[in-house]
Formats: structure tokens, sequence, C-alpha cells
């Protein structure tokens, strides 16, 4: 059974950086790209970053690039999300996801996502 | 526009045939998929590549295409199928990777 158990979310200030870890089990990790994706509390869903299988190519959102760097750690099976600059509005339930086979970013399947809030 | 674009609610009574729309250039040039998302749980994919249901997924969960809309339908709609749903495609032009519609609630009662 595939689990993604993403860590790391919390309060922050504004122009602070966190980084936000996705501990994958249960799937040839290495064989998938991945995705990060936020919901911000009572919004819908925003696709934020993504990574190839091996970690070479990565991809962001327009509000997150230079900001946001995404990485991965393939031999501990790991994702992560390295957040710099943080905003009132990056404040959101960070999910990170297993990509959908032979797709390019689509999210398949989900973790149970970390709270982040920026707030002075 | 790289927009894609739903109706913020649907309602239906049990039994009936619940249609989600969901409309934006994207959905006619790459493939479409829709995710469910319970209240206070994770989006789960109930539709990928269009019209292909994961496994798990119940079969009363179908979709089409047709030009540049998307229509997610659940025939026979269950009180457990009320959730927000949400479409979702790519869109490689202008470095939109990934487009979610604003979602749908959808409230069967």
């Amino acid at each position: 059974e595939v689990q993604l158990l993403e860590s790391g979310g919390h309060l922050v200030q504004p122009g602070e950086s966190l980084r936000l870890s996705c501990a994958a089990s249960g799937f040839t990790f290495n064989n998938f790209a991945m995705s990060w994706v936020r919901q911000a509390p009572g919004k819908g869903l925003e696709w934020v970053s993504g990574i190839s299988e091996s970690g070479q190519k990565t991809y962001y959102a327009d509000f997150v690039r230079g900001r946001f760097t995404i990485s991965r750690d393939n031999s501990k099976n790991t994702l992560y999300l390295q957040m710099n600059s943080l905003r009132a509005e990056d404040r959101a339930i960070y999910y990170c996801a297993k990509v959908v086979s032979g797709s390019h970013l689509t999210p398949d399947v989900w973790g149970q996502g970390t709270l982040v809030t920026v707030s002075s | 526009s790289d927009e894609l674009t739903q109706p913020p609610s649907v309602s239906v009574s049990p039994g009936q045939s619940a249609r989600i729309t969901c409309s934006g250039d994207a959905m006619s040039k790459k493939y479409s998929y829709w995710y469910q998302q319970k209240s206070g749980q994770a989006p789960v994919l109930v539709i990928y590549e269009d019209n292909k249901r994961p496994s798990g997924i119940p079969e009363r969960f179908s979709a089409s295409i047709s030009g540049t809309m998307a229509t997610l339908t659940i025939s026979g709609a269950q009180v457990e199928d009320e959730a927000d749903y949400y479409c979702y495609s790519t869109d490689s032009s202008g470095n939109r990777w990934g487009l979610f519609g604003g979602g749908t609630k959808l409230t069967v009662l």
C-alpha cells in the first residue's frame, strides 16, 4: 500500500523559512515523479511544484518560483520542499503526491498533508 | 485561456445522476483528471486520462470530453459521494504545469 507522510509544517513569521518532508513507502520511490500541492483553509487546490524521478528536473508554479525548492533523496525515499521568504498567502495544508504513472506531474496518491501557518 | 472553470455547486437527490463540468482550453489539449475530496480528508483520484477509473473507484463514476469541456458523471449518486470535486489538467504553455479547477461542491440529499 502506498503511504506518504508529510511533516515539518508549523507556525512561522513572514520572511522566515521552513522545510517540509514527505516520507514515502509501499512503492518504488525512484520510479516515480512527485508533486507538492497546497490548499489554503477553505479554498481550492493549487499545484505547487514537481520533480522528476531522478531529481534532475524540477518544476514550479509561478507564485513560488524563486522562493521554494523541491528536492528528493531516493536513498531515503523522501521528498522535500524548502520554503523561503514565506508570505501570509503561503498559509495552507501542503500535500505531497505520487505522480500518475506515465503522466508528467499529475498527482495520484496523496498524503494527509502538513499545515503551514505564516503569521506575525 | 489556461484556466479551468467549474460550477461552485451541484445538488442532486440520492439515486439521481450528478454531472459536474470543467471548461478550459487545456481540456482540448491535454488529459483531464478528476479528484474527490471529502470534508477533512486528502483528495482521491477518481478519473485519470479523461475517462479511466483507478482500481477501487466505483463504476458509477465516469467522465467524458467534448471540445474544451470535460464532464464528470456520477450515475445514481449516493450520500457518501457528497464531496468537493476538482478537475485537473496540465498546460505546458506559459509554464503552467498543473492546473486545478476551482472545485465543485456536490450535495446529495
